[in-house]
């Protein structure tokens, strides 16, 4: 079946410091790949998505890019701030031809602190 | 855009009880999602509608648990004769079919049974 699999946390940064957190996948069709943010006390948010090989999704300042070859879609960040602290989930959905289920098989999240 | 809606933000019960949680989904979405989250792992997907029509179970989803979306609008999902591993955020998301693939998530119902 379709797994994510994402860094172990927590990860501790300084401000203005390089974030890299690796996701890694399975799955049997052709998954589309999301990054959810979720601050604390709130719900989930789509920070970022790509659908297909070699895309890039970007959104504040957050990147990652798909790769099918090493099945991987690791999330960057050039320079966090401490309103980046959070946990964030890497997730996939297998849509499969003839299917309209779109659920999310989501990691198991990866929490964030930046320090000022 | 009022974003996903959840009733109660927070539940305690007993074991034994039973209780219901409300869904209210983005106006005009059409795809409503349940899932489960415990402590210290991601959401896990327990059951898919597409309009009214409930497309899909997880077997996550034990004989105790049931949803329904009568009139594709809001959803409830009832847990029956609640258990003390039943404890969890039960999230809601939606989708429109025009980004099926992009979830929109409620708050969460937190329950902790006791």
């Amino acid at each position: 079946g379709d797994s994510v699999t994402q860094m172990e946390g927590p990860v501790t940064l300084s401000e203005e410091a390089f974030l890299t957190i690796n996701c890694t996948y399975t799955a049997t069709g052709y998954p589309s790949l999301f990054w959810y943010v979720q601050y604390p006390g709130e719900g989930l948010q789509l920070l970022l998505k790509a659908t297909k090989a070699d895309d890039k999704g970007s959104n504040k300042g957050f990147e990652a890019t798909y790769r099918k070859e090493t099945t991987s879609f690791h999330l960057e960040k050039g320079s966090v701030q401490v309103s980046d602290s959070a946990v964030y989930f890497c997730a996939l959905s297998d849509w499969n031809s003839g299917g309209s289920n779109y659920k999310l098989t989501f990691g198991k999240g990866t929490l964030l602190t930046v320090n000022p | 855009d009022t974003g996903v809606s959840q009733d109660p933000r927070h539940k305690i019960t007993k074991r034994g009880q039973n209780v219901t949680f409300r869904c209210d989904p983005i106006s005009e979405h059409n795809r409503l999602y349940w899932y489960r989250q415990t402590l210290g792992q991601g959401p896990e997907f327990l059951t898919y509608f597409q309009n009214e029509a409930q497309l899909e179970k997880s077997r996550l989803l034990s004989d105790r648990f049931s949803a329904e979306r009568p009139k594709g609008s809001f959803s409830t999902l009832e847990i029956q004769r609640t258990e003390q591993g039943d404890s969890a955020m039960y999230l809601c998301a939606s989708s429109t079919p025009f980004k099926p693939n992009e979830q929109f998530f409620g708050p969460g119902t937190r329950l902790t049974v006791l």
